[in-house]
């Protein structure tokens, strides 16, 4: 199935250093949506993006909707071990119906 | 407020077998989708139903069926299990009728086909 092009696959960092990844597609999208996946759990939603160029955060977290509604990207400031886990982008074409995902993005944080 | 909420946590079967998945979805939400997640990959859509019909399909046989209850609750049927059956079923639902909400999803159910 189709999958969106998340990059990069993994990151190993300190802790207190910010965090950049990024997602693309060949495809317009309407909705992007990044997603964040511990071990043995589903994934939870951290940010929904609805607008090209809307910039949005939740707490240290910052996601941007590309203006060519193509891609995103989100960061993390000042890592924290917590945030270690896996990071999903997915993307809707319309307003409604299925998430296309991406590989996502595994991070590591050391102490 | 209740989450999304999935039955078996984990399940081994037996190629050719059938399997059954359950999952209620949040409170207030009316629209179920399926999602298959493979190992170290991103979840892959199934299909989404909504008020009892399925509205949705992505690239998957027919032996994946579903159905959806009243109360939005909802089932994933697999027959004829293959090994490549083996992976993580979530379940996400969404409030907007058609899915244009935000999908929440479960913990996922753990499924391995020997």
């Amino acid at each position: 199935g189709q999958q969106l092009n998340q990059s990069p696959q993994s990151m190993f960092i300190q802790e207190g250093e910010d965090v950049s990844m990024n997602c693309t597609s060949s495809s317009i999208f309407n909705t992007w949506l990044w997603y964040k996946q511990d071990p043995g759990e589903g994934p939870v939603l951290l940010i929904a993006l609805y607008k090209a160029g809307e910039l949005t955060s939740n707490g240290r977290l910052t996601a941007q909707f590309g203006i060519t509604r193509k891609d995103s990207f989100l960061n993390i400031s000042a890592s924290i071990p917590s945030d270690v886990g896996i990071y999903f982008c997915a993307g809707r074409r319309g307003d409604w119906g299925n998430l296309i995902f991406g590989k996502g993005t595994k991070l590591s944080v050391k102490p | 407020e209740t989450g999304v909420t999935q039955s078996p946590t984990h399940l081994i079967k037996t190629r050719g077998q059938q399997v059954t998945l359950r999952c209620s979805s949040q409170s207030g939400h009316n629209t179920v989708s399926w999602y298959q997640q493979a190992l170290g990959q991103g979840p892959q859509f199934i299909f989404q139903y909504y008020r009892e019909e399925e509205n949705g399909r992505g690239n998957f046989p027919p032996r994946f069926s579903g159905l959806q209850f009243p109360n939005y609750s909802s089932e994933l049927n697999v027959n004829a299990l293959e090994l490549d059956d083996s992976a993580l079923y979530l379940c996400a639902s969404s409030g907007a009728g058609t899915g244009g909400d935000e999908q929440y999803f479960g913990p996922g159910t753990r499924l391995t086909v020997t």
